[in-house]
């Protein structure tokens, strides 16, 4: 399979705890993004690297959130002292370079906050 | 600022007959537009796009949408409705004149269609 990839798919945990969630982008993609998902809504763009330079972030990424993409491949999104309110799915993201870009989505990890 | 509207939370239609999901967007610069479907527990899946040319657009599994500048709308099409098509589908707009790459998604339309 050579499309995006999300690891892990699911994530229980309690509140207070840090998480750290990881995305490997289709290889040859060097834009990644990400997004969280809550029920019942549509995606919300959190952040966005090219390489492995972060050139974008949402009012979103709290002080608790942060996002790296050290060698320009894989990206990691931490999230510290979780509150219950970060529970959603976080999308993952990857495009080619181009002005034209489409972004290809992966399955998600869906963050349960107890 | 960008902005996606899909005015109905769901869509019902018969097998074997056309389906329209409507969007509506505003930007203010030139829209790129997007339709994606998502499947439960699963990500988003990527239909088709407009950045300019023909105002109807062509994508995957027989979808269609129909770009409308003037009505500042993006409505997906399909000519005869699958059961396979019940999904949740998004609309999402950027403005190729900000350079920023963010993509902003409206709430969403569940497509249901009966057998």
């Amino acid at each position: 399979d050579t499309g995006v990839s999300q690891n892990p798919r699911h994530k229980i945990t309690k509140r207070g705890q840090n998480v750290t969630f990881r995305c490997d982008p289709i290889s040859e993609h060097n834009r990644l993004y990400w997004y969280r998902q809550t029920l019942g809504q549509g995606p919300e763009f959190l952040t966005y690297f090219q390489n492995e330079a972060q050139l974008e972030k949402s009012r979103l990424l709290s002080d608790r959130f942060s996002a790296e993409r050290p060698k320009g491949s894989f990206s990691t999104l931490e999230i510290q002292r979780t509150e219950q309110g970060d529970s959603a799915m976080y999308l993952c993201a990857s495009s080619p370079s181009s002005s034209t870009d489409t972004q290809y989505f992966g399955p998600g990890t869906r963050l349960t906050v107890l | 600022a960008q902005s996606v509207a899909q005015p109905e939370d769901q869509v019902n239609v018969a097998e074997g007959n056309p389906l329209t999901v409507k969007c509506t967007y505003s930007v203010s610069g030139n829209p790129y537009l997007f339709w994606y479907v998502q499947y439960p527990n699963r990500g988003l899946q990527f239909l088709l796009k407009y950045i300019t040319g023909d105002n109807l657009v062509k994508g995957s599994y027989g979808f269609e949408a129909e770009f409308n500048k003037s009505q500042t709308s993006f409505h997906l099409k399909k000519p005869s409705a699958l059961v396979s098509d019940s999904a949740l589908y998004f609309c999402a707009v950027r403005d190729l004149d900000t350079g920023r790459r963010a993509l902003t998604f409206g709430s969403g339309t569940r497509l249901q269609v009966q057998p």
